[in-house]
């Protein structure tokens, strides 16, 4: 059964950093795609970033370039989000999703719960 | 960046045809996918590549795109689809690629 449990969520006063992490099984981790996708309290969906599967390539939201920094473990099968400088609009549930076998294009066929990220002094 | 237009709401009584649009430019040489959303719940891919369907999805579920609108129809409403609808693509048309997400749609059974 494929399961991705996302951890490190938590309270922190802007400007500060916290690193998510996302631990996969039931699957070949090293084979996928994937993302860090965030949902504000009451809004909509919000893709963050996405990582190739060697970690080659990685992909952001424009507005978390150069303060957030995506990255993998395939040996720990585990997806990392670094986020630095973070501000009051950061505050989400952020979720790890996979990508369907394929390239970048293909479609998210398997999301984790989320871990709660609020920002606020 | 591209932009993903989606109606807020959407009602429809029991039993009746259900459609969520979704605007975009040109969006009909993308492929969309959609997500279902329950609250508290992770989203559930319904449809992608336009119209085809994971298996454990049921027919009542089906996709279209042409134009500058998707749109998911869902056929036979229950009261058990009520939920967040939202549409996705792929942008890859500048040096900056990204995931695009539509606002999202709350399906309402009356």
């Amino acid at each position: 059964e494929v399961q991705l449990v996302e951890s490190g969520g938590g309270l922190v006063q802007p400007g500060g950093s916290l690193r998510l992490s996302c631990a996969a099984s039931g699957f070949t981790f090293s084979s996928y795609w994937m993302n860090w996708v965030r949902q504000a309290p009451g809004k909509g969906l919000e893709w963050v970033a996405i990582i190739k599967q060697d970690g080659s390539q990685k992909y952001y939201l424009d507005s978390v370039k150069g303060r957030f920094t995506i990255s993998r473990d395939n040996a720990k099968n585990s997806l990392y989000l670094l986020m630095t400088s973070l501000r009051a609009e950061d505050t989400a549930l952020y979720y790890c999703a996979r990508v369907v076998t394929g390239n970048t294009g293909r479609p998210f066929d398997y999301w984790g719960q989320g871990t709660l990220v609020t920002v606020s002094s | 960046s591209y932009v993903l237009t989606q109606p807020p709401s959407v009602s429809v009584a029991p039993g009746q045809t259900a459609r969520v649009t979704c605007g975009g430019n040109n969006i009909g040489r993308k492929s969309v996918h959609w997500y279902q959303q329950k609250p508290g719940q992770a989203p559930l891919l319904v449809v992608y590549d336009d119209s085809d369907r994971p298996s454990e999805i049921p027919e009542r579920f089906s996709g279209s795109n042409s134009g500058n609108t998707a749109t998911l129809t869902i056929s036979r409403v229950e009261a058990g689809d009520e939920a967040d609808y939202f549409c996705q693509v792929w942008d890859n048309s500048s040096d900056h690629p990204n995931w695009v997400f539509g606002g999202g749609t709350k399906l309402t059974v009356l």
